[in-house]
């Protein structure tokens, strides 16, 4: 298993400010995710992180809007850019242990609440 | 583009009974599925996994039933407790992906 924790748990921004959220993981661990869940909604995914490369983003995600970092292989961090109220949600850092469907292992840290007002 | 969903948004359940929380997916390429339970303030914790190869799999009070004919997952909960009280989603992988995709996720009440 994998203990994930992040910080800040909560916060709350003005808009055209940006937020910093950070992953820390309790093991050494090669697939990070980032995902968004707005309020009463499901999971969206972000990106995916991985230690050495650049972060995957999803279709509607873009770089300049969501940057990330992985420097190594038990932290990353998300930044929410110039930030509007519609970025107002609950940001969630993953991890992945094992990829097939015989070890596939994910677990989620506690999530990151945003409101921007 | 193909996705999981789930049937009803909210169930209220008394305690003691049984739950059943449904969820349809539409990828028949998915080959693995997992239910995940998300309480108020905290991040999607693992309940219970199946893989397409079998129809049922038991755990801990909870089962979860496969049928891929009709592209028809299902949780069931036995004995609910207060503390099953919680959005459960589903998620399912595909067999060429190692992401999940979520469905809309189902909100339990367990009334005393």
């Amino acid at each position: 298993s994998a203990v994930i924790s992040q910080k800040p748990s909560r916060d709350i921004c003005q808009r055209g400010t940006s937020l910093t959220i950070q992953c820390q993981v309790d093991s050494q661990v090669t697939m990070m995710f980032w995902y968004r869940q707005q309020p009463g909604q499901s999971l969206t995914l972000i990106a995916t992180a991985n230690q050495g490369s650049e972060a995957t983003y999803e279709s509607g995600f873009v770089i300049d809007k969501f940057p990330i970092s992985r420097p190594n292989l038990t932290f990353s961090t998300l930044t929410v850019s110039n930030m509007s109220p519609e970025d107002s949600s609950i940001y969630l850092c993953s991890v992945l242990l094992g990829t097939d469907s015989y070890s596939y292992e994910q677990y989620f840290g506690p999530g990151t609440r945003l409101t921007v007002t | 583009g193909e996705s999981v969903g789930l049937h009803l948004p909210t169930l209220s359940v008394q305690e003691g009974d049984n739950s059943i929380i449904n969820c349809a997916y539409s990828n028949s390429a998915s080959d693995y599925f997992i239910w995940y339970k998300q309480e108020s303030g905290k991040g999607p914790q693992f309940i219970i996994d199946i893989r397409s190869n079998m129809d049922k799999r038991q755990g801990q009070r909870v089962t979860v039933l496969l049928n891929k004919t009709v592209k028809h997952l299902s949780l069931q909960i036995a004995a609910t407790q207060p503390g099953d009280s919680a959005v459960y989603f589903c998620a399912e992988k595909a067999s060429n992906d190692y992401k999940l995709s979520f469905g809309a996720g189902t909100t339990v009440t367990v009334r005393a």
